[in-house]
């Protein structure tokens, strides 16, 4: 089983809906919790950042932590065509010699056509 | 502020010839992180440098992989004897000391296709 699970989609929407993307973990040591956005052939960009359970919101994006259940998520309101790109949850220790290293979900394709 | 930057962007390689790639954090930041992203994956851990020091090293990095620091800014990331399952965008991220260490910048990442 792997560390964290993210259903790969691929995901295609309207311009304006709602998306959700989400990922579960099995690894209670996970205390930081991060979603990248990356298009095609380019690194990585991160987008949201949290370290405990709750919502963090920016802009259009929310992020939410449920600790107790091991799932994350990231909603995307009003959603746009600059927005299709692979969405990638990435996760963190709390300490250790592992501290800072991030395991990533399988990431996410997402399409919003106009 | 130039963002992380990684040289090559494209490597083509036949099999059993070594590569070395680049990497340039941001200015400043202490910690610098390699993963390796192969195609429909997410990223993978490799290793990582708090300054000059290597602190962590994953399994995945066979005794073919080597990574330098070696004054704490710029990392060198070499691939001895290459194979074809070495194939895959290799990306490289760092972290300053104030963020702690999990927010983590990436560069644009070197494609490496060997033949």
């Amino acid at each position: 089983q792997k560390e964290v699970e993210q259903d790969p989609g691929p995901l295609s929407v309207p311009e304006g809906a709602i998306v959700s993307l989400n990922c579960t973990y099995s690894n209670s040591a996970f205390q930081y919790f991060m979603w990248y956005r990356q298009y095609s052939r380019k690194g990585p960009e991160l987008l949201m950042y949290t370290y405990s359970s709750g919502n963090k919101e920016d802009g259009r994006f929310t992020a939410q932590v449920d600790k107790s259940s091991k799932y994350i998520s990231l909603f995307i309101r009003d959603s746009q065509p600059s927005d299709s790109a692979t969405y990638l949850c990435a996760l963190a220790n709390a300490g250790g010699t592992s501290y800072g290293k991030l395991t990533f979900g399988q990431g996410t394709i997402l399409t919003v056509h106009p | 502020d130039t963002g992380v930057s990684q040289d090559p962007r494209h490597k083509i390689t036949k099999r059993g010839q070594n590569v070395t790639f680049r990497c340039d954090p941001i200015s400043e930041h202490n910690r610098l992180y390699w993963y390796r992203q192969t195609l429909g994956q997410g990223p993978e851990f490799l290793t990582y440098f708090q300054n000059e020091a290597q602190l962590e090293k994953s399994r995945l990095l066979s005794d073919r992989f080597s990574a330098e620091r070696p004054k704490g800014s710029f990392s060198t990331l070499e691939i001895q004897r290459t194979e074809q399952g070495d194939s895959a965008m290799y990306l490289c991220a760092s972290s300053s000391r104030t963020s702690g260490g999990t927010t983590q910048y990436f560069g644009p990442g070197t494609r490496l296709t060997v033949l």
